[in-house]
């Protein structure tokens, strides 16, 4: 089936740096891939459509230029969150759509980002 | 209204019980509907997809009622290994497929031996 391997798990780093989280689609062409941010016992929310070759589309309220998403290849989506402060520590899931089910999403594992 | 509303439990069902989770959606003209199940720190796994006429996957059952708005999981026989988070999920904007969908909350669920 579908793979989705997300990299880092686990990050903790110092306020105001910034941290790339990778997404990628291991055994399919993803043309879209999502990212999602949870915090605890929340749901999870959309931050952005990433689509291959073009400029992501943001959710209402999410800034752009705080969390910068590349999608260069049909396998890989980067989200950059920059200038990270305590506030953005949070849960990070990306998914992809395609593969054998293509209307099914398939989650990477996430990354778990801590700012100091 | 929220656009998806579970109630976030947690509900303490003994093994081999049966429980159902409901859940609430506020767009009317969303297409599709997902069950899926989350585990502590983990990513979501779809559980089910839902269809209108309903359908049933082992211990598990997915139901539509369109009028009210609202979705169903019934699991049978529950096991341990069934605690988890259940996360409602619906598609926004009446999109079709996969994209653009908005999760609830969850529904909590332990399983007690």
């Amino acid at each position: 089936g579908a793979v989705v391997s997300q990299h880092p798990s686990r990050v903790i780093c110092k306020s105001g740096t910034s941290v790339k989280i990778e997404c990628r689609s291991l055994d399919f062409q993803a043309t879209t891939m999502f990212w999602y941010r949870q915090f605890p016992k929340q749901s999870l929310m959309l931050m952005a459509t990433s689509n291959e070759g073009s400029k992501a589309t943001y959710e209402q309220g999410v800034e752009k230029d705080k969390f910068l998403i590349n999608h260069a290849s049909l396998t890989l989506s980067t989200l950059t969150v920059t200038s990270a402060h305590p506030e953005d520590s949070s849960f990070y899931i990306c998914s992809a759509k395609g593969g054998p089910g293509a209307n099914v999403l398939t989650f990477g594992a996430g990354s778990r980002l801590t700012v100091l | 209204r929220k656009e998806v509303e579970q109630d976030p439990g947690p509900f303490n069902v003994p093994e081999g019980a049966t429980v159902a989770f409901n859940c609430t959606y506020s767009n009317s003209a969303s297409q599709s509907f997902f069950w899926y199940r989350q585990d502590c720190r983990k990513e979501p796994k779809l559980l089910m997809s839902v269809y209108s006429s309903g359908n049933e996957d082992g211990r598990f059952t997915a139901q539509l009622n369109r009028a009210s708005q609202y979705i169903s999981l019934l699991i049978r026989d529950s096991k341990l290994s069934d605690s988890a988070t259940y996360l409602c999920v619906v598609n926004r904007q009446g999109e079709g497929g996969a994209d653009g969908l908005t999760f609830g909350k969850g529904t909590h669920l332990i399983i007690q031996p």
